[in-house]
């Protein structure tokens, strides 16, 4: 069984650009979420998504950052405009749903704003 | 304060020895913990989960939890060099019906 798969893996932009960061979770996981990983620190969550729906995207910045999951299967994050702030790993992550809500993670994006 | 909390490190053992990774929670409705590991440069793998208070044993590892004293761990028996890496503790909190809590992780390094 395939994992989540992310791409980029790596992006590296000046201030000011945009940037976006693509998601497929594991066939059948409803539910996506896209994380944010500072250095030294654990996951943050921005958004969840059960389907094609934004349930929890209280996290999210919404004066730069976007998200959509059309279809409810991929989903694209978006950063416009980058600050130098947002450079983290942006981690996508996957889960049947139900009690036990198991998720799984995608390697990432590693972004660096200059 | 902090709502999931892990000693951050580094935690040094020696090839064979049983590593202890200890977290604490603040939530005491909190229903669901999970272990993830992470190596350097990679994204959190799934280790273990962990839903009723008790033991819970897979291969060389153990998770261990108390609800009262609102303490999750983890043990390594047998450590591996192959085994340092950095542990996270994940909460699903009561009231978050999928959303979990990560503490910053503890950095753990088996010593040949």
């Amino acid at each position: 069984e395939a994992g989540v798969v992310q791409s980029p893996r790596y992006k590296i932009i000046e201030k000011k650009q945009p940037v976006a960061f693509w998601c497929n979770p594991i066939s059948g996981h409803n539910t996506l979420y896209w994380y944010l990983q500072n250095l030294g620190q654990g996951p943050e969550l921005l958004i969840r998504y059960e389907n094609e729906e934004a349930v929890d995207d209280s996290q999210l910045p919404k004066d730069r950052f976007s998200a959509e999951r059309l279809k409810g299967v991929d989903s694209t994050l978006k950063i416009q405009p980058a600050e130098l702030g947002d450079s983290a790993v942006y981690l996508c992550a996957s889960s049947l749903g139900g009690f036990r809500n198991e998720q799984f993670f995608g390697p990432g994006t590693r972004l660096t704003v200059l | 304060q902090k709502e999931v909390e892990q000693n951050s490190g580094p935690l040094s053992v020696p090839e064979g020895a049983i590593a202890s990774l200890n977290c604490t929670y603040s939530d005491r409705g909190s229903q669901s913990f999970f272990w993830y590991r992470q190596y350097s440069g990679k994204s959190p793998e799934l280790i273990m989960s962990i839903y009723s208070n008790g033991d819970k044993e897979d291969g060389r590892f153990t998770a261990q939890l108390n609800k009262a004293s609102q303490y999750v761990s983890l043990l390594i028996r047998d450590s591996q060099p192959s085994d340092s890496a950095t542990y996270l503790c994940a909460v699903r909190q009561s009231g978050s019906a999928r959303q979990l809590t990560f503490g910053s992780g503890t950095q753990l390094t088996v010593l040949p």
